[in-house]
């Protein structure tokens, strides 16, 4: 069965410091999604692409965050520099991204981040 | 504005039915997604409804009344790794998923 990869699981890092999540999606899905979700709240919207082009990026906060997906396939999400606030965990979805389609969106495992 | 409500926590017993309940508001309304979520693990897709009534999966059915702006989460037969969180998300008519923050389901013995 199909998966959305995601590495790495887990990331402690100190604040200032930079991190990056890698996420793969799921062979021929053209959307991708990055999620942040806190816990004890539902996932947050971070940014959308289809294929290679950001799609919605509103929430992203770009003082500190940025998200490429330079081929339209696999994708990283960098934060720098990380703040304390920024603990929790990071999801990445993906969908097949048929234009004006109700598309179920499938989750990787995720990456835990610990900022110290 | 754009909302989902659900509750925080529910308590059932195993072998029971539970019903979790989802009201929304969203900017137009392109279906209603119930996704189960263990925890420190990712969402896992359970359900969409985007037609008025009742959609059955095994132990597991998801309803939906546009009209009301209303879904409900029915289990069955409940088994302990029931236990999660299930989330209740309505797509609005940019094809964004609004997200409720969850209902933890514990199940007891």
């Amino acid at each position: 069965e199909a998966e959305v990869a995601q590495s790495p699981r887990y990331k402690i890092t100190e604040k200032s410091q930079a991190v990056a999540f890698w996420c793969d999606p799921i062979s021929g899905h053209a959307t991708l999604y990055w999620y942040r979700q806190i816990l004890g709240q539902g996932p947050e919207l971070l940014v959308q692409f289809q294929d290679e082009s950001v799609v919605d990026d509103s929430q992203l906060p770009k003082d500190r965050f940025s998200a490429e997906r330079l081929k339209g396939v696999d994708s990283t999400l960098k934060i720098q520099p990380a703040e304390l606030g920024d603990s929790a965990m990071y999801l990445c979805a993906s969908s097949l991204g048929l234009a004006g389609n109700q598309e179920t969106q499938y989750f990787g495992p995720g990456t835990r981040l610990l900022v110290l | 504005g754009q909302n989902i409500d659900q509750p925080t926590e529910m308590t059932a017993t195993e072998g029971a039915i539970v019903q979790i309940n989802c009201t929304y508001q969203t900017s137009g309304f392109n279906g209603l997604f119930w996704y189960q979520q263990h925890a420190g693990e990712a969402p896992t897709f359970l359900s969409y409804n985007v037609l008025d009534g009742l959609e059955e999966k095994g132990r597991f059915s998801s309803f939906l009344s546009r009209s009301k702006g209303y879904s409900y989460l029915l289990l069955k037969e409940l088994q302990m790794k029931d236990s999660a969180s299930y989330l209740c998300a309505a797509m609005d008519s940019n094809y964004q998923l609004i997200w409720g923050a969850g209902t933890k389901l514990i199940i007891k013995p």
